[in-house]
């Protein structure tokens, strides 16, 4: 498998459920990322990671808990959501950060629903 | 001031017609230039990087970089309607140094 995958694809959970969003890329990447994007609104980014470690937290609230236990894999753990934490959540993966501005490649994305 | 900013549209082109879209960025530092194409329900794709003042054409893409008046636009010739979607415009470098700063996006609907 190439590219950078996701599961899952969708997701409807409940706002006092425990879920996980699963990452994994194949490109031999370094550096990892998650994005949530809402309906006409631009991407944000919520997390970064390089080389395994976390380099940005974009003032996520803590409901929100990502995991990197390696260069290839990107968890984002969630717990008592919102509804309005509905969205796409799209991660990506780029060359390691330190060394310009690299193009990052995004996966296909899990739609959340949060009732 | 926004950091990379786009108007949203929808901008609407005939099939076969030129489509332009714009994005200006506030950092004057900023090194490299980003343009990815969404479609709806979809991630986004990248289409074109440009780092150099001037023109990189890729097919019926052309990137047009204007650093002094941080400037960054699209052209896509010939444009189909496989080709609606939202356009990203990402900068990145100058103070953000790696981080990737993104647009709101412009919507593109091209009409056969």
């Amino acid at each position: 498998e190439t590219g950078v995958t996701q599961t899952p694809r969708h997701l409807v959970m409940g706002m006092t459920n425990k879920k996980s969003l699963k990452c994994e890329q194949h490109l031999g990447h370094n550096a990892m990322y998650w994005y949530k994007q809402s309906a006409k609104k631009p991407l944000e980014l919520m997390f970064v990671y390089n080389f395994k470690e976390q380099t940005e937290n974009n003032s996520v609230p803590s409901r929100f808990s990502p995991e990197c236990p390696n260069s290839s894999h990107l968890f984002l753990h969630l717990h008592t959501l919102q509804p309005e934490d509905s969205a796409l959540y799209l991660c990506a993966s780029s060359q390691p950060l330190g060394a310009g501005a690299q193009t990052q490649y995004f996966g296909p994305g899990t739609r959340l629903l949060v009732l | 001031q926004k950091e990379v900013e786009q108007n949203s549209g929808p901008l609407s082109v005939p099939e076969g017609a030129i489509a332009s879209l714009n994005c200006t960025y506030s950092d004057r530092g900023s090194q490299s230039f980003f343009w990815y194409r969404q479609y709806s329900g979809k991630s986004p794709e990248l289409i074109m990087f440009i780092y150099s003042n001037g023109d990189k054409e890729d097919g019926r893409f052309t990137a047009q970089l204007n650093k002094a008046s941080q400037y960054v636009s699209l052209l896509i010739r010939d444009s189909q309607p496989s080709d609606s979607a939202t356009y990203l415009c990402a900068v990145s470098g100058g103070t953000s140094y790696d981080k990737v700063i993104f647009g709101p996006g412009t919507s593109l609907s091209v009409i056969p």
